[in-house]
């Protein structure tokens, strides 16, 4: 069980608007900067979004980021085929569980 | 361009040891933190350590905690993750990824380059 609460799951059609949450506490996500991590299917990681809402140089505008008190999100507008895969959000964590910590991972499928 | 390439993984019995290694190249390996970020079988991420620059700073995941070390060769632009006493619950892709800090920081403090991974799996 993941520090950092995502849904497993999500989907969207070409074009559409998605969201992704990202839930924890104030001992991460209430005191820290959360980072995202895009998957894409049997690949390594990739960092897309960073310090809540920074996007990395090469990372298209469609992907933004927000965070409200111990809750962030990541947003996909312009939803295309090649944004099917797997989203982490990542903390730092203040307590005894850290010192990095993910979420669980959702899948995006793009129908 | 920035290139990490872990090695060392393998299968091996539980309880036993395993070193897996990093080799970077591309960049200034000594200007950054590095750390160890493991993804088990259809599983999410999961952190598991990383180290300062000088290798002055380490930290450790609760889980990993006295079993595994972490250290670093910036004369040879390497990072090395030892593990003992494993079980089957350290079974996983093993990556190494670069921070853009230099020290184990919160502040700003991301993994903007990741290896491919190293597969370790742990079974009798």
């Amino acid at each position: 069980q993941s520090v950092l609460t995502q849904p497993p799951s999500a989907s969207g059609t070409p074009g559409q608007r998605v969201t992704i949450s990202c839930s924890g506490s104030t001992s991460n996500i209430g005191s820290n900067t959360v980072n995202w991590y895009q998957q894409l299917p049997g690949t390594a990681p990739k960092l897309l979004i960073y310090s809540d809402n920074q996007r990395p140089s090469g990372v298209p505008d469609r992907f933004s980021g927000s965070k409200s008190g111990t809750s962030a999100s990541l947003a996909i507008s312009g939803l295309q085929s090649e944004d099917e895969a797997d989203y982490y959000c990542a903390a730092w964590d203040d307590s005894l569980i850290g010192p990095w910590v993910f979420g669980g991972g959702t899948k995006l499928t793009v129908l | 361009e920035v290139h990490l390439v872990e090695s060392g993984g393998d299968l091996v019995l539980p309880g036993r040891s395993l070193r897996l290694s990093c080799a970077a190249s591309g960049f200034i390996f000594g200007d950054y933190a590095m750390h160890w970020v493991r993804q088990a079988p259809g599983r999410g991420l999961q952190y598991v350590s990383g180290v300062s620059w000088n290798g002055a700073e380490i930290v450790y995941a609760e889980y990993v905690k006295g079993r595994f070390t972490t250290s670093r060769d910036n004369a040879k632009n390497s990072l090395i993750l030892q593990m003992s006493s494993l079980t089957s619950e350290d079974t996983a892709l093993y990556y190494c990824a670069r921070d853009v800090a230099a020290t184990v920081t919160r502040v700003a403090s991301r993994f903007d380059h990741w290896g491919q991974g190293t597969l370790v799996t742990v079974s009798s």
